[in-house]
């Protein structure tokens, strides 16, 4: 039973142009989520996250949006670089410090 | 400087033997865990310790034996080992529960291949 889904397996997109990654939760006592970036043969690093009272958090290229009523959310990246293409993994975290991620979106940067 | 190093990252081992993982990090946190990544790319949770006390135990087999000398340190035992196991093995660290607003710092991954 998957509590975080990301149905998009990959997504390509221009350099230059947007990238929005999608994410859909169930739990609705989730306090925070996350999203991870990770390269081949590393580990996952910690992108940006965004509280459960918030519906936006920014970070440079990054923005967060969370619809609580949709349970969903997303990750825009704008403008999208080459060093961007990566797996993406949402992730969200309930009040015991459990953090849950997705199956993850393999985004490619095209030139 | 790793911040959090595990080791070895490649394993390779036959059905039945029992292997280790060795996990360290070097950022003071007090919250360690170990993650697998199986072979359809999920990303599960194992175990978690705060100050080298168990925390979250997920339906993990009890072949499954984690062990928190102390807090910079935690290690993975593996016992009779199956080709099901076969995943790549992350460890993490994060401040101290109640803290934590989700950042976690993974290691490289140890990846065990079980014949």
């Amino acid at each position: 039973d998957q509590q975080v889904k990301q149905n998009s397996p990959s997504l390509s997109v221009q350099e230059g142009r947007i990238s929005i990654l999608n994410c859909d939760y169930t739990n609705s006592m989730f306090d925070y989520f996350l999203w991870y970036k990770k390269y081949p043969a590393e580990g996952p690093t910690f992108l940006i996250s965004i509280s459960s009272i918030k519906d936006k958090n920014e970070d440079g290229r990054f923005t967060v949006f969370l619809n609580k009523s949709a349970k969903h959310l997303s990750l825009h990246i704008v403008p999208s670089q080459p060093g961007d293409s990566a797996v993406y993994f949402c992730a969200s975290m309930n009040r015991d410090d459990k953090i849950i991620f997705g199956k993850g979106t393999r985004l490619h940067i095209l030139p | 400087d790793t911040a959090v190093s595990q080791t070895p990252k490649y394993l390779v081992t036959q059905m039945g033997n029992d292997k280790s993982i060795k996990c360290e990090q070097n950022l003071g946190h007090d919250t360690m865990y170990w993650y697998k990544q199986d072979s359809k790319k999920f990303l599960k949770i194992m175990f978690s310790y705060n100050n080298k006390e168990l925390i979250i135990n997920e339906t993990v087999p009890n072949r499954f034996s984690p062990k928190s000398p102390d807090k910079a340190h935690l290690n993975l035992h593996i016992n009779s080992l199956e080709l099901g196991d076969s995943a790549v093995y992350f460890c993490a660290s994060s401040r101290r529960l109640g803290t934590n607003t989700g950042e976690l710092f993974f290691g490289e991954g140890s990846r065990l291949t079980v014949l």
